[in-house]
């Protein structure tokens, strides 16, 4: 069962203008958001994580925002680069460290120039 | 930066044999985890491993699946007997404690079962 949703397969936008990726969960008891970046034949690249405590987390020019009560969580980034043209994971876990993490099916962001 | 690192990077087994997959982790980190990704599908959680021993797995990770650290530093996944469906890209992770709680991947190890 799909309990992390990413519903857009593929994103494309221009070089410097933002990016937001969106995902959804179903399970209330999850309580961990991270981020990972795929490029092709390579492993995820952890980007960023929230924890349910918060409603946002920057880490320069990557944010995430987490709504709670919508069990919504987005990834901005601003400004775009082309280097940031991969497949974006959203994956959710019961606690911050030792737990399973549920993917989503991720989103394949292309940054044009 | 460290990282985990896994070997080999491209294995080709025929149906029915064992293999062995192996991931050195971060030499700090105490959580170990294999996850796998069949093409086109979305990557699955099989087994975390803490303190030497399961932790946690899925529906997935049956009983032809093992997993095992034999020494201080490598950690290993097993297939007794390979399928067909067992054909994909394997990625072994690590986390730590404290500020490093997030899992770090390995660049994977593509299983192919003829």
């Amino acid at each position: 069962d799909q309990q992390v949703k990413q519903n857009s397969p593929s994103l494309s936008v221009q070089e410097g203008r933002i990016s937001i990726l969106n995902c959804d969960y179903t399970n209330s008891m999850f309580d961990y958001f991270l981020w990972y970046k795929k490029y092709p034949a390579e492993g995820p690249t952890f980007l960023i994580s929230i924890s349910s405590i918060k409603d946002k987390n920057e880490d320069g020019r990557f944010t995430v925002f987490l709504n709670k009560s919508a069990k919504h969580l987005s990834l901005h980034i601003v400004p775009s680069q082309p280097g940031d043209s991969a497949v974006y994971f959203c994956a959710a876990s019961k606690g911050n460290s030792g737990y399973a993490l549920n993917f989503g099916k991720g989103t394949s962001l292309l940054v044009t120039p | 930066e460290p990282e985990v690192t896994q070997t080999p990077s491209h294995q080709v087994t025929q149906m029915g044999q064992e293999v062995i997959l192996r991931c050195v982790p971060i030499s700090n980190h105490l959580y170990f985890y294999w996850y796998r990704q069949i093409l086109g599908q979305k990557v699955e959680f099989l087994v975390s491993f803490y303190n030497n021993e399961i932790s946690e797995k899925s529906e997935i990770f049956d009983d032809q699946f093992s997993v095992e650290r034999p020494d201080g530093s490598n950690f290993t996944l097993k297939i007794r007997s390979t399928k067909l469906e067992d054909s994909a890209m394997y990625f072994c992770a690590s986390s730590g404690t404290g500020a490093d709680t997030e899992a770090f991947f390995g660049q994977g190890t593509r299983l192919t079962v003829v």
